[in-house]
């Protein structure tokens, strides 16, 4: 079974709506994290936010936040006030001890 | 955090021959691994590059391929040997280093290959 799903392989939002990019994982671990990275055309892959399995509160980074529902596995990013520099692939991903996890990623296309 | 820089950011080369891409981190890091991204796909490890001691390898790369040497805490290459079209990615160097909430792994900005 894949360990991380994307299941947007493309989206598009209006410029300064909000949206949403979806994740589940699997794991039996009790202990894991959660992280989103943007990569922009340029090929970087930059950290943007990061979700332990034991924290009760939903990550905030900004104009990001982390949508964690631990029970259905899911680790959603939300975007508010999109902007068109948001526009990139958004790769979600896990960590297990050691090893990490990513995702088929998910190209967004801000719109003006 | 971490900063890492990569060189070349960028190469095009002919089948045939090798490539060593540089990696330098500003601190002292323990974990540092390589990955390739082909186009259109998501990251693929290639190996954990372990410092003292030779590279652990994922399953379908090579060190004859996929040379790596760490000699300290803060460097690494990579080389890619004996290149196809078929090596053409953006190969990535990253650390684990401490972040503002937890460890958390940090990408160099990338090599962007083409092999001719």
């Amino acid at each position: 079974a894949q360990k991380i799903t994307q299941t947007q392989p493309g989206m598009f939002v209006q410029e300064k709506e909000a949206v949403t990019l979806d994740c589940t994982y699997d794991t039996s671990d009790q202990s894991y994290g959660l992280f989103w990275y943007k990569q922009p055309s340029s090929g970087e892959m930059i950290f943007l936010i990061y979700q332990g399995s034991y924290d009760e509160q939903n990550a905030t980074e900004g104009r990001y936040s982390l949508n964690f529902q631990k029970a259905r596995k899911s680790a959603n990013l939300v975007i508010s006030a999109s902007q068109l520099g948001d526009s990139a692939m958004y790769f979600c991903a896990m960590r297990e001890g050691n090893q990490f996890y990513f995702g088929t990623g998910t190209s967004l296309t801000v719109i003006p | 955090s971490a900063v890492i820089s990569q060189k070349p950011s960028r190469d095009i080369c002919q089948r045939g021959t090798s490539l060593t891409i540089q990696c330098q981190v500003d601190s002292q890091v323990t974990m540092m691994f390589w990955y390739r991204q082909q186009p259109g796909q998501s990251l693929t490890l290639i190996a954990t590059a372990n410092q003292g001691s030779e590279a652990t390898y994922e399953s379908g790369f090579v060190i004859d391929k996929f040379p790596i040497s760490r000699p300290n805490l803060t460097f690494s290459t990579l080389t890619v040997s004996n290149m196809s079209p078929e090596d053409s990615s953006i190969y990535l160097c990253s650390v684990v280093a401490s972040g503002r909430v937890t460890d958390t792994q940090y990408f160099g900005p990338g090599t962007r290959l083409t092999v001719l």
